[in-house]
Parts: structure tokens; sequence; C-alpha cells
């Protein structure tokens, strides 16, 4: 059980372009999901904190407006990287919280790796 | 400062060694402490959660936290080559749904 998906695993796409990565509970309900980009042999970084129903939280230097996130269902989070930059190129993985659950365990998804070129 | 500091590594150790991976961090609020396993290209796996200082132990796995030191570590006995992977800690100072602060990772290797 606990199994998050993401999709696609990887991404090629020109600079300008719009890219957009899914997040999925399968076995369960997510009431916070999380997103995390992960440049080569560096740290997670959080970018954001969606929570089903309202607007995400984003971390200090990370553009809302670029990085559009929507979490519409307890199973389901969007994150869509606008107007794409090789700059934007990363490691982007998705964690979600189950519902219900006091500690806080999160469990991610396999990332997804976007190639901007 | 980061809050979270972690070596990065490389570590490599023979199969059958005593592996010892360490956190230090700054914020004194944290209160939960993970580690995770990560392979390459994949997302990071749960190995161990402890809350607050102690000890907790799961097979091969040992985690330790010392919060008057701010000082984790994760001890892995008996060192397998399928444990060769990036170990990340992680912290939060909430419960329910909070967002973890990650150190940069220690990449480990475990030689045949």
């Amino acid at each position: 059980g606990a199994v998050v998906s993401q999709h696609p695993s990887w991404v090629i796409c020109k600079s300008g372009t719009s890219v957009k990565i899914e997040c999925r509970s399968l076995d369960f309900q997510a009431t916070t999901m999380f997103w995390y980009r992960q440049f080569p042999k560096q740290s997670l970084m959080l970018m954001a904190t969606s929570n089903e129903g309202s607007k995400a939280t984003y971390e200090q230097g990370v553009e809302k407006d670029k990085f559009l996130i929507n979490h519409a269902s307890l199973t389901l989070s969007t994150l869509t990287v606008t107007s794409a930059h090789p700059e934007d190129s990363s490691f982007y993985i998705c964690s979600a919280h189950p519902a219900g659950v006091s500690y806080n365990e999160q469990f991610f998804g396999p990332g997804t790796r976007l190639t901007v070129l | 400062q980061k809050e979270v500091e972690q070596d990065p590594g490389p570590l490599s150790v023979p199969e059958g060694a005593i592996v010892s991976l360490n956190c230090t961090y700054s914020n004194s609020a944290f209160q939960y402490f993970m580690w995770y396993r990560q392979y390459s290209r994949k997302g990071p796996e749960l190995l161990m959660y402890t809350y607050s200082s102690g000890n907790k132990e799961d097979g091969r796995f040992t985690a330790q936290v010392d919060k008057s030191s701010k000082y984790i570590s994760l001890f892995i006995r008996d060192s397998q080559p399928s444990d060769s992977a990036t170990y990340l800690c992680a912290m939060s100072a909430g419960n329910s749904g909070y967002a973890l602060n990650f150190g940069k990772g220690t990449s480990l290797l475990v030689t045949p």
C-alpha cells in the first residue's frame, strides 16, 4: 500500500513550452501533497505545499506564476512548469501525506526528470 | 548556515561492515526525524522514523537522535551491496502534514 505515482517519468521539451506533471496517490487519500526539486548531487528542495481544494503555499524564491500547482482531488496534484527554460531542467518529486494519519509520514513518487532544450 | 547539514560522501565500505551516517541541524524546533534511502533516479523510500531523542532499531538499521547535540545518526549493520544508495536525513518541527527539511544526502557504496 501507500503508492504514489508520477507521470510522466521523464520529459524533454523545447524552451518556452509548458509541461504538466501529475502526482497520484494510488491507494490512499492525501490531504497534503508536496512538490520538491532535486538537482544532481543535491538535496530535495521543497518548492510548494498543496492542500486539497486550496491554493498552494510556495517556498521563498519559487515563482508561483511559473510553477502552477493544482490539487483538485484527494488523490491528484499537478505541477505545470510554464514557459520552461533550460535552468528548469531538474528532477521533480512529489510526496503525499495520507489523510487521517497523525504522524508526519510522506510517501514519495518515483520522480519526473525534466530536460528543457 | 543550512538548517540540516549532511556530509555527501561518497562513503565506500566492504560488505559486512558497520556503516555510520550522520546529520547535524540548527533548528531546535525539529522534533521528528527520518531517514530515507534513494536509489539513482528514484524517489526516496522511508527507512526509519523517530520522534524526539532516543534510539530506534529495525532489523539491521538503528536510528539515534541526540537533541541536546542536534545530531542524528543511522547505523547499518552487516552492510550489503544492495544497501548501496544515497541516504537522506529529514526532519520537521510539526506533526501531521508538515514539510520536511532534507540533508544533502550521503552516497554509500558497499563493495562485495
